[in-house]
């Protein structure tokens, strides 16, 4: 069956450390894949998209990684600030998108 | 200052009782789509439609009806036949093939 797993439902770490989330896939074959923010309470904000050609993508402190051999993705947040603290979501380009369960990370100070 | 409206934010329900959530975007896509999000659960597609006057079942549709009569409007009605409404709904749009656009959400609630 299809599955997309995210690596764990909440990840905290320290101001300033690389956060690294991760995002697992089965049963998909995805022309592209996507990374959303989303603070409580609001609808999810775009970050990146990164298509099975590309092996990385960067956006200021953002860097998504896409290996279509391992069916998974990273996304890491460089000298990650407290303010980054939110739930991430990947998403699948299917038919439509699919939506993974998201990872909550805290950002501590 | 573009982007899409959702209303209201807050929604009570009592059983029995259909009620109609609005979802405006004013960026001039043609996709929009209408998701449900519950607790520790991703987002699951409900409906959605690629142009006026054409919608399509997502992947849990049954006690849902939407029409889109217009570009810019995608209204999502929650029918007594939806058993458990109780859920935060989001609305989206996007360009082919590019990243969606959410609302605000609305959190609906069975009274």
């Amino acid at each position: 069956s299809q599955k997309i797993e995210q690596n764990s439902e909440a990840l905290n770490i320290q101001e300033g450390k690389t956060a690294t989330l991760t995002c697992n896939y089965t049963n998909y074959s995805p022309a592209y894949l996507q990374w959303y923010r989303q603070d409580p309470g609001r609808g999810p904000v775009f970050l990146l998209l990164i298509r099975e050609n590309e092996k990385e993508k960067r956006k200021e402190r953002l860097k998504v990684t896409f290996d279509t051999t391992l069916k998974q993705s990273l996304f890491h947040i460089t000298a990650s600030q407290p303010a980054d603290s939110a739930t991430y979501l990947c998403a699948l380009a299917s038919q439509n998108f699919v939506f993974g369960p998201g990872t909550r990370l805290s950002v501590l100070p | 200052d573009g982007g899409i409206t959702q209303s209201p934010k807050y929604l009570f329900r009592k059983e029995g009782q259909n009620v109609t959530l609005s979802c405006e975007q004013n960026l001039n896509h043609d996709a929009m789509y209408w998701y449900r999000q519950d607790p520790g659960q991703g987002l699951r597609l409900i409906y959605y439609s690629q142009i006026v006057n054409d919608f399509q079942k997502g992947d849990i549709a049954e006690g849902y009806s939407v029409s889109r009569e217009k570009k810019e409007s995608f209204p999502l009605t929650v029918t007594s036949a939806q058993k458990n409404p109780t859920a935060f709904y989001l609305c989206a749009s996007s360009p082919q093939g590019y990243g969606y656009t959410f609302g605000s959400g609305t959190r609906l609630t069975v009274v």
